[in-house]
């Protein structure tokens, strides 16, 4: 069984700080995404990362995919208000036919940042 | 112009009940999903259609009924409705539906589901 374990679970910081979130598992994913999720919607993808080792930045935000494409991390630079919500990673399952394209999520970091 | 919409947005339902969930997409894609976010948040998937046909289900109790009538609607039928059953779901939809590609997933806004 493949699983995500995201952390902190929690974060509540000041706003002009720095942070980053993970999502580690034993098991190797075809791709990873990173997710924001607001209050009463759905998650938006912020990124997706599919090769070993990929950097992607979006503004304040980086995105890293581990080499063995096993584990992924989230930092925020700068960090403001408007960056509150629930991120949640989530890894592309490998496997054939049917279980292409099935996301694995991670249990999500909730992130509140004080102005 | 809403991409992935879900009706009806909230739902409150007595145990043993029958109840249904409607998800449309106007993306033109070619999959569509259900997923499920208990209490903690934790999103964990249900269903997956391609092209009206269903290729993915996670163990889902026989309860639970999927149905495609077409390619841009997903619905999801729920029987004898159980006090676990109450969370909040999410349908979703892809072009292709293989993330190797990069394929995005965008979601609707959920409907939430509490049974009494």
């Amino acid at each position: 069984t493949q699983l995500l374990e995201q952390s902190p679970q929690f974060l509540s910081i000041q706003e002009g700080e720095n942070l980053t979130v993970y999502c580690n598992s034993s098991s190797v994913f075809s791709s990873l995404q990173w997710y924001r999720q607001e209050p009463g919607e759905g998650p938006v993808l912020l990124v997706t990362v599919v090769t070993g080792g990929e950097v992607k930045k979006l503004k304040r935000l980086t995105f890293q995919f581990g080499d063995a494409r096993k584990d992924s991390s989230l930092h925020i630079t700068a960090a403001q208000p408007g960056d509150t919500g629930l991120y949640l990673c989530a890894g592309g399952r490998l496997g054939y036919g049917g279980s292409q394209g099935n996301l694995i999520f991670g249990k999500g970091t909730k992130l509140s940042v004080k102005p | 112009d809403t991409a992935v919409s879900q009706t009806p947005k909230y739902l409150v339902t007595q145990m043993g009940n029958d109840k249904s969930i409607k998800c449309e997409q106007n993306l033109g894609h070619d999959t569509m999903y259900w997923y499920k976010q208990d209490s903690k948040k934790f999103l964990k998937i249900m269903f997956s259609y391609n092209n009206k046909e269903l290729i993915i289900n996670e163990t889902v109790p026989n309860r639970f009924s999927p149905k495609s009538p077409d390619k841009a609607h997903l619905n999801l039928h729920i029987n004898s409705l159980e006090l676990g059953d109450s969370a909040v779901y999410f349908c979703a939809s892809s072009q292709v539906g293989r993330l190797a590609g990069g394929d995005t997933q965008y979601f609707g806004p959920g409907t939430r589901l509490t049974v009494l």
